[in-house]
């Protein structure tokens, strides 16, 4: 167990739609980042948050948006979903000046 | 590129056997590396890791060498075990940045 947490683990919602999936950092890490891993790419990186503030973006797009809280907790929200958009989406989290980031175990997201 | 599920180099090796899987990064900044082994259903779960000042590092069991001239990574694991069995990922890292760049991973089948 990594420390990282996220929900929920498996999503199944319908084309157009939205949804929200969250992470949980481990325990005093301060920055979140979120991938993306599909069968037909590798895991491409999303977004990367420290401490409330967007740090870092790759390839995420703009029907995506992602938040971190004052309690570290991460959001990433996904809208106007296509059958694409199905795919693992991760969160990994690391201290502050460490390179190690560490991966929860996933949110399976299936679009219909 | 491969695809992770479907069209991944795959290493098959016999138990007992040592394996060593391979990696081949793309920028020359890149100063932090990783490998990452990802069970079926799971999140990327840290193996080792090593910085661009050391060529090699041993852990339990694995061993990371590092050739910057070739920028070409690789793991060896020793007295493979089923449980073994997964998808290996390699992510570098640049100084300076916190984006982290993964591999396209190699699938690798212990034999018993």
């Amino acid at each position: 167990d990594s420390g990282v947490t996220q929900t929920p683990k498996h999503l199944i919602t319908a084309t157009g739609q939205r949804v929200t999936l969250r992470c949980s950092p481990r325990s005093g890490d301060l920055s979140v980042y979120w991938y993306q891993q599909s069968l037909d790419q590798g895991l491409q990186f999303l977004i990367q948050y420290y401490n409330g503030e967007e740090r870092a973006k790759g390839n995420i797009l703009e029907r995506f948006s992602a938040q971190q809280f004052p309690d570290l907790h991460s959001e990433l929200n996904l809208s106007s979903l296509e059958l694409g958009d199905s795919a693992l989406y991760f969160c990994a989290s690391s201290v502050e000046g460490a390179n190690t980031i560490y991966f929860g175990e996933g949110s399976w997201l299936t679009v219909v | 590129g491969e695809s992770v599920g479907l069209h991944l180099p795959t290493l098959s090796v016999q138990e007992g056997d040592n394996s060593i899987i391979n990696c081949a990064y793309s920028n020359s900044a890149s100063d932090y590396f990783i490998w990452y082994k990802q069970e079926s259903g799971k999140g990327p779960q840290f193996i080792i890791d090593i910085r661009s000042n050391m060529d090699k590092r041993q852990g339990q069991r694995v061993t990371v060498l590092l050739n910057k001239t070739v920028k070409h990574l690789s793991l060896q694991i020793a007295a493979t075990q089923p449980g073994d069995s997964a998808v290996y990922f390699c992510a570098e890292k640049a100084s300076g940045t916190y984006k982290y760049i993964f591999g396209t991973g190699t699938r690798l089948k212990v034999l018993a």
